[in-house]
């Protein structure tokens, strides 16, 4: 079935250290997106994708970084820059139709947890 | 600043009675509005959307209200089941090429 992947659902880090989530689709989606949840909080933009070899920062970007060398793969590394990163981790692809914003299919989440 | 947002942040409904949940937009321009439900520990799915062209649109039990005088989106689930408990998003495409913009989600609680 066509879905998109996060993996590890928990990941644990001491501080000091850079950690990459992963997420892979295999719906032939161009665009991609990474969202940050806090606790009771709705959904903050790192990063997102249109297309292979290229990315924009969302509104939360520093400390993060991304890369887009596959179409279906757009890995997260959460850096030692980043002061508070212990949060829930959200990867969602989209068919974009020339338009990045359109319905946005998520996978279950990484939950990231700083030691 | 401009922002989606939720007048509730809670809602709890006894099962079998409708749910409302609201949101309000202030980006006039925004031609796309999308309702996620969110499960604890998962990733938000799908509901239902609606395009700025309409004031209406329903689904399986929801449906979905847009008044762009008041800049306002509401979502209605009809009798509320115990597995409607969630948190619900929505969420708007704004003018441009640009990644949909979400509000903080109310939590809805249905009490058996």
């Amino acid at each position: 079935d066509g879905g998109i992947t996060q993996s590890p659902k928990y990941l644990f880090r001491k501080e000091g250290q850079n950690v990459t989530l992963s997420c892979e689709q295999n719906l032939n989606h161009d665009a991609m997106y990474w969202y940050r949840q806090d606790p009771g909080q709705g959904l903050r933009l790192i990063y997102y994708s249109q297309i292979v070899n290229d990315f924009q920062k969302g509104d939360i970007a520093e400390g993060y970084s991304v890369s887009r060398e596959k179409k279906e793969s757009f890995p997260l590394t959460v850096t030692s820059a980043q002061k508070n990163p212990t949060a829930f981790y959200l990867c969602a692809s989209s068919s974009s139709s020339g338009r990045v914003a359109g319905e946005l299919f998520f996978g279950e989440g990484s939950r990231l947890t700083v030691l | 600043g401009e922002s989606v947002g939720l007048h509730l942040p809670t809602l709890s409904v006894q099962e079998g009675d409708n749910s409302i949940i609201n949101c309000a937009y202030s980006n006039s321009a925004s031609d796309y509005f999308i309702w996620y439900k969110q499960e604890s520990g998962k990733g938000p799915q799908f509901i239902i959307d609606i395009r700025s062209n309409m004031d209406k649109r329903q689904g399986q039990r929801v449906t979905v209200l847009l008044n762009k005088t008041v800049k306002h989106l509401s979502l209605q689930i009809a009798a509320t089941q115990p597995g409607d408990s969630a948190v619900y998003f929505c969420a708007e495409r704004r003018v441009g090429n640009t990644p949909l913009v979400f509000g903080k989600g109310t939590r809805l609680s249905v009490i058996a």
